[in-house]
């Protein structure tokens, strides 16, 4: 069964760097999405990404934050000038379609540590 | 966006049946209740959805109450394996976004 693939599954940086977390979504699907889950915390949306413009995004996608869908595969986020709480576990996800009948694939994270 | 309401944690006993409920008292008429789970250390898993009638598919049964303000994920079978967070979340007929609460902790004793 295709996966939602994601590198690195762990990155750690310090604090003011710029990181970028890639995904590679399943290869028919059109729509993508960010999370993150801080430890011990909820799932929480980032944002979401069609047609090679952001769809929608949360409070928390704020401008040291950007997404890129740099060729057919890949699907990047990046974070400019990292903070301590960006620390958390990264997941990508993708669906064929937006509407309800198209469930959301996640790959199994990144987990960003910010020193 | 529509709140659902689950039990912090329950716990199962091996091949048992498990029944996992959720409230939704302010579902509005298009929202599909989808169920998904995040096993330890992955991303979360679409499980199941549905609008009003009952579904079934290979990993789990889906109850929905006839009102909808309320619904129950059912695995047949616990296995070891079920152990994770499962989240009942609601979501609008044009899809887009899932919104996770804290979801239920499900433990399954041997």
């Amino acid at each position: 069964e295709p996966e939602v693939t994601q590198t690195p599954s762990h990155q750690v940086t310090q604090m003011g760097q710029e990181v970028i977390l890639r995904c590679v979504p399943i290869s028919n699907h059109l729509y993508f999405y960010w999370y993150r889950q801080i430890l011990g915390q909820k799932v929480e949306f980032l944002v979401s990404f069609y047609n090679n413009e952001i769809s929608e995004k949360s409070e928390i996608f704020d401008d040291q934050f950007s997404v890129e869908r740099p060729d057919g595969s890949n699907f990047t986020l990046k974070i400019r000038s990292t903070k301590l709480e960006d620390s958390a576990m990264y997941f990508c996800a993708s669906s064929r379609q937006s509407s309800y009948n198209s469930p959301l694939h996640f790959g199994n994270g990144t987990r960003l540590t910010v020193t | 966006d529509a709140k659902t309401t689950q039990p912090n944690s329950m716990e199962s006993n091996e091949e048992e049946p498990v029944h996992l409920p959720c409230n939704h008292s302010t579902i509005s008429g298009t929202d599909y209740i989808h169920w998904y789970r995040q096993l330890p250390s992955q991303g979360p898993e679409y499980v199941i959805h549905g609008l009003t009638s009952n579904v079934n598919n290979r990993m789990a049964s889906l109850a929905i109450a006839e009102d909808r303000k309320s619904s129950t994920l059912i695995l047949h079978r616990a296995t070891l394996r079920d152990a994770a967070v499962y989240y009942c979340i609601l979501r609008p007929s044009a899809g887009g976004k899932l919104i996770f609460g804290q979801g239920t902790e499900l433990s399954v004793k041997p």
